[in-house]
Order: structure tokens, then sequence, then C-alpha cells
């Protein structure tokens, strides 16, 4: 069974900062999704990592995947307010099956 | 646009109601769609697979009977919530993949439908 386990939790950061969420997952996924998540909202796609040393980069937002460490990590670079949102790391295991991590709430502060 | 719809958005209904929520695939047939429950502040689980012309494949600990899923058609799928109690009030959101779209199909969300019973 796959699990899926991001940290932190809770991040709150300045605007123009760098930070990296981090997503550990216990057993081979087929592939790694990155989705954001607004209060009261369904789920945008923002990354889906493929294969290893996959490496996506949309805006502020960098998606990386380690397959042998199984490890994803989902950098911000100089941070901005519209970042503030909860995002989610979710793996996938056959038949479309997905497994999400905890999500890692995110505040952006002026 | 959303290729997922999902509807309703927001329901409220009483203590022993029923609730039915439709997903669609709008341009796209899809044989399998997937429905998720998130509570507040929480992250999403799945609770069942449902499979277009046979039974839905539920997760461990959903009960069957209370959370009935249909798959009639390659583009609708419904999750009917019975009898509901306050602790099934949740968001409820559907997805469905999209495999006519290439090597690596898209998975589509639906916009949830927020439950509230009360």
């Amino acid at each position: 069974e796959l699990k899926v386990e991001q940290n932190p939790l809770f991040l709150s950061m300045q605007e123009g900062k760098n930070y990296t969420i981090y997503c550990n997952y216990s057993t081979t996924s087929d592939r790694l999704y990155w989705y954001r998540q607004d209060p009261g909202k369904s789920l945008e796609s923002l990354f889906v990592l493929l294969s290893n040393g996959a490496v996506k980069q949309e805006g502020r937002l960098m998606a990386s995947l380690d397959t042998k460490a199984r490890l994803s990590t989902l950098h911000i670079t100089a941070a901005v307010h519209d970042l503030s949102a909860t995002y989610f790391c979710v793996g996938e295991t056959s038949g479309s099956r997905l497994t999400f991590g905890e999500g890692t709430q995110l505040t952006v502060n002026p | 646009g959303a290729v997922v719809s999902q509807h309703p958005s927001r329901v409220i209904c009483k203590s022993g109601t029923s609730v039915k929520i439709e997903c669609r695939s709008l341009d796209f047939q899809a044989t399998t769609m997937f429905w998720y429950r998130q509570f507040p502040k929480q992250s999403l689980m799945l609770m069942a697979t449902s499979n277009e012309g046979s039974k839905a494949t539920y997760e461990q600990g959903v009960e069957k009977d209370k959370f009935l899923i249909n798959h009639a058609s390659l583009t609708l799928s419904t999750l009917t919530v019975t009898s509901a109690h306050p602790e099934d009030s949740s968001f409820y959101i559907c997805s469905a993949r999209d495999y006519n779209r290439g090597l690596s199909p898209p998975l589509h969300f639906g916009n949830g439908t927020r439950l509230t019973v009360t």
C-alpha cells in the first residue's frame, strides 16, 4: 500500500523568500503529482512527474522527482501572496488509484 | 473549460434524507471514475472506484449501502449518500482519466460538492 508523507504540513513564509516542500512515498509509484487547492475549491494540477530525475518548472514553482530516494520536492522561488494555498503531493499506483499526502498549507505574508 | 462536471456544487439536506451527486465527463468517455471525500482541513481520501456497467469497488471502511454508486453510462457516475447524517458532511470530489489523450492521459477532477447535513 502506497503511503505519501509531506512536510512541512504548515508553512508560513514572507514574500520574496524561497522554500521547499518535501514529499516522501513508501513504494513504487507510477506517477507523482503536485496539486494546488484553494479554500473551498477543487484541485488544480500543477505538475506530473513520470520518471527519475524529472524536473518541471512553472513560474515560481519547480518540482522534481527522485525515484530511488522515493522523494519529490516542490520548490518555491521568491514567493508571492498569490501562492497561498494548500499543496498536495499525490502518488499513483495501478488502476489510476491516487494516494494523497496530508497537504502543506502555505501562507505567504507580505 | 471544465472537462469533468460535478453537480450540485453545494447541497444542504436534513438528517435522514438522501442526496445524489453527479459526475460527468464532458468531452470524453470514462469507463472508470473515482470518488473522494475531504473533511475540513484534511486530505482527500479515495472512497470508491466507479466502473461503467459493473459494481463499484469500495475502499476499506466505506459503507457500500450508505454510499451508493451508479455508473450507468460512459459519461456519468452518481454518488448517492443515503440516510445522511451530520457526520457525512464533507467535500466530495470525483475524478476521471481521459485515456484518449496519448501516452500520459490527463486526470481531471470535478469542482467538488460541499455537502452539509443538518
